[in-house]
């Protein structure tokens, strides 16, 4: 079975804070993919990570894949209430048809 | 106009019932997923499909049945449900390049 383990599963913070989040397997990805879910909607696509040592930045998140592409973190700078959602991580592994999700980070930011 | 639409978008009924969830797309994907999303567990797969005859079945399909009526529409079936399929399911479409989903907006099922 693969399996994604995120942590940590719920994180609240203050306004301005920084934080950080992370996903981790003991499989070799061939990508790793974060997305995030707001109350009552679909998850959105954030970002895909395909080499490992890769860091991709969008806005205030940047997104790192780990060098053996076993892990990944998403941080965030200056945290904002507009950040508060589900943080959902996906991994695709080399000859599956299909993604396996973590469990996901649940991140409430306080104003 | 939403690319991933379903329907319908809550549903209560009652153990036994027959329910289908219907998903459609106009991205213009081959590829087509059904998930179920509860509490602390993530988004499990229950069935997808690659194009109109191929059907695959996912890590929970047990109690669940689907159809491929064309490229843009899939559809889920509980043939008699039970309350421990009460959940959220998600309908999603993918690109090839690394299965980068695109989720609908979700369809709230209670089953009493």
């Amino acid at each position: 079975t693969q399996l994604l383990e995120q942590s940590p599963q719920f994180l609240s913070i203050q306004e301005g804070e920084n934080l950080t989040v992370y996903c981790n397997s003991s499989s070799v990805f061939s990508s790793l993919q974060w997305y995030r879910q707001e109350p009552g909607e679909g998850p959105v696509l954030l970002v895909t990570v395909v080499t490992g040592g890769e860091v991709k930045k969008l806005k205030r998140l940047t997104f790192q894949f780990g060098d053996a592409r076993k892990d990944s973190s998403l941080h965030i700078t200056a945290a904002q209430p507009g950040d508060t959602g589900l943080y959902l991580c996906a991994g695709g592994f080399r000859g599956a048809q299909k993604l396996v999700f973590g469990q996901g980070t649940r991140l409430t930011i306080n104003p | 106009d939403a690319d991933v639409t379903q329907t319908p978008r809550n549903r209560i009924t009652k153990t036994g019932k027959r329910i289908m969830l219907e998903c459609s797309q106009t991205k213009g994907h081959d590829r087509m997923y059904w998930y179920r999303q509860d509490p602390g567990l993530g988004l499990r797969l229950i069935y997808y499909s690659f194009d109109v005859k191929d059907i695959n079945k996912g890590e929970i399909s047990d109690g669940y049945s689907v159809s491929r009526q064309a490229q843009a529409k899939f559809s889920l079936s509980l043939e008699s449900a039970i309350p421990n399929q009460t959940a959220l399911y998600f309908c999603a479409t993918s690109t090839s390049w690394y299965n980068e989903q695109f989720f609908g907006p979700g369809t709230r099922l209670t089953v009493l």
